[in-house]
């Protein structure tokens, strides 16, 4: 079956370090990739999705690419703030329409 | 861009009652939602998938009887807990994708936080 393996968390940083949350996965077919983030008390944000093998995902300083070779589909942004203090979650799916499978989700917490 | 609405936000009861969460797509029409169910610093767990005109699809282990899921239109989906206990204390979270074109991503509600007494 599918699944997806995200580093374990917390992640604590400083504002304007680098971040790297690591996500690989296991899926039988082709699937999409995605990133969501989420808020204390709030639902999931879609914050970036990749399709198919070496597209790359990005969104607010945010980026992923696909990679098929190690199935592999890392967060990265370059200088994080404190406002990104969140859950994140890698997920995927292996056809339009289909239920999304997510990893366990990594707490990121920015400090000032 | 999508919005998925989902209400009620936070709801309280006491143990007996039933419940209603409701999640709509706002500005896209969804033939499928999803319902799911998260528990503190945990992952989302799928409950069901409600697929408009038909019966939702239910997860193994997930009592059907417990969770009653309509899917009356392509903006509307219910869950509807039944007799609620403390054990069914949880976020609730619902998503939904839009129906015109593949690849598009579920768009997620804000969640319902039950707790019942």
């Amino acid at each position: 079956g599918n699944s997806v393996t995200q580093m374990e968390g917390p992640v604590t940083l400083s504002e304007e370090a680098f971040l790297t949350i690591n996500c690989t996965y296991t899926a039988t077919g082709y699937p999409s990739l995605f990133w969501y983030v989420q808020y204390p008390g709030e639902g999931l944000q879609l914050l970036l999705k990749a399709t198919k093998a070496d597209d790359k995902g990005s969104n607010k300083g945010f980026e992923a690419t696909y990679r098929k070779e190690t199935t592999s589909f890392h967060l990265e942004k370059g200088s994080v703030q404190v406002s990104d203090s969140a859950v994140y979650f890698c997920a995927l799916d292996e056809a339009p329409g289909s239920r999304l499978t997510f990893g366990e989700g990594t707490q990121l917490t920015v400090n000032p | 861009g999508a919005v998925v609405s989902q209400h009620p936000s936070w709801v309280i009861c006491k143990s007996g009652t039933s419940v209603k969460i409701e999640c709509r797509s706002l500005d896209f029409q969804a033939t499928t939602m999803f319902w799911y169910r998260q528990f503190p610093k945990q992952s989302l767990m799928l409950m069901a998938t409600s697929n408009e005109g038909s019966k939702a699809t239910y997860e193994q282990g997930v009592e059907k009887d417990k969770f009653l899921i309509n899917h009356a239109s392509l903006t509307l989906s219910t869950l509807t807990v039944t007799s609620a206990h403390p054990e069914d204390s949880s976020f609730y979270i619902c998503s939904a994708r839009e129906t015109v074109s593949r690849n598009q991503p579920q768009h997620f509600g804000d969640g319902t936080r039950l707790s019942i007494l």
